[in-house]
């Protein structure tokens, strides 16, 4: 079975520092790995995508970086938080390029607090 | 844009009733997925769907993709089924797999 685990659970950081987040998907090979932004209270909007090692798609930018150093592992960072970035970010996998579908997995997610 | 209506924003039922959740969508789309989101941020996977109906327990779901919407029903419903549903609009485009997806739907179930 898949998991999908994503680290820390929470942050609270203050503005102008850096940040990383992480996500390990374990028990599929070569998945599709997403990074998705929730405001509190709010919908979903996807930020990255990445199909292959190395390989990452902005889909929005909200001064963050994605990188996938690993086939099970995708980072999301920045050098200096804003405000703006508080909010509750989710990983998700879906299967790789052939598979029968691309319905997506969300992770526990991880709450950022920015002051 | 690509969009998609989510409605209704907020939902209350009483145990045991049922009711609907529609997301009507402005852009051509493969498939929909509804998740439910817990109080715990959780986003449970309810339906992914292409085309068609499909029924799970006390929920079903249908995607009419020509005329571009998606229906949840509930049925029945229980306190656990407290939570803020999501439908996501699955895009195939240059970017890769895009979800866009909804407001959500705020569902308070009451005794």
């Amino acid at each position: 079975a898949q998991t999908i685990h994503q680290w820390p659970v929470a942050e609270i950081k203050a503005v102008g520092s850096p940040l990383s987040l992480g996500c390990t998907i374990k028990g599929k090979s070569s998945p599709n790995l997403y990074w998705y932004w929730q405001a509190t209270g709010g919908t979903l909007q996807q930020l990255f995508y990445s199909i292959t090692v190395g390989q990452v798609e902005s889909v929005v930018q909200l001064n963050l970086s994605a990188s996938r150093p690993k086939d099970d592992q995708f980072i999301l960072s920045t050098e200096k938080l804003l405000l703006s970035h508080s909010g509750f970010y989710l990983c998700a996998w879906s299967l790789g390029v052939g598979g029968r579908s691309y319905e997506q997995y969300f992770g526990p997610g991880t709450r950022l607090t920015v002051l | 844009g690509d969009q998609v209506e989510q409605s209704p924003s907020a939902l209350s039922l009483h145990e045991g009733t049922g009711s609907a959740l529609r997301c009507n969508f402005t852009t051509t789309m493969r498939a929909v997925q509804w998740f439910q989101q817990n109080s715990r941020g959780s986003l449970i996977n309810l339906f992914y769907l292409a085309s068609g109906t499909k029924e799970n327990g006390r929920l079903k779901s249908t995607f009419n993709s020509k005329e571009s919407y998606s229906t949840l029903h509930i049925r029945d419903a229980q306190l656990e089924d407290s939570g803020t549903y999501f439908c996501a609009a699955e895009i195939y485009g240059s970017s890769g797999n895009k979800l866009i997806f909804g407001i959500g739907t705020l569902l308070s179930v009451k005794p």
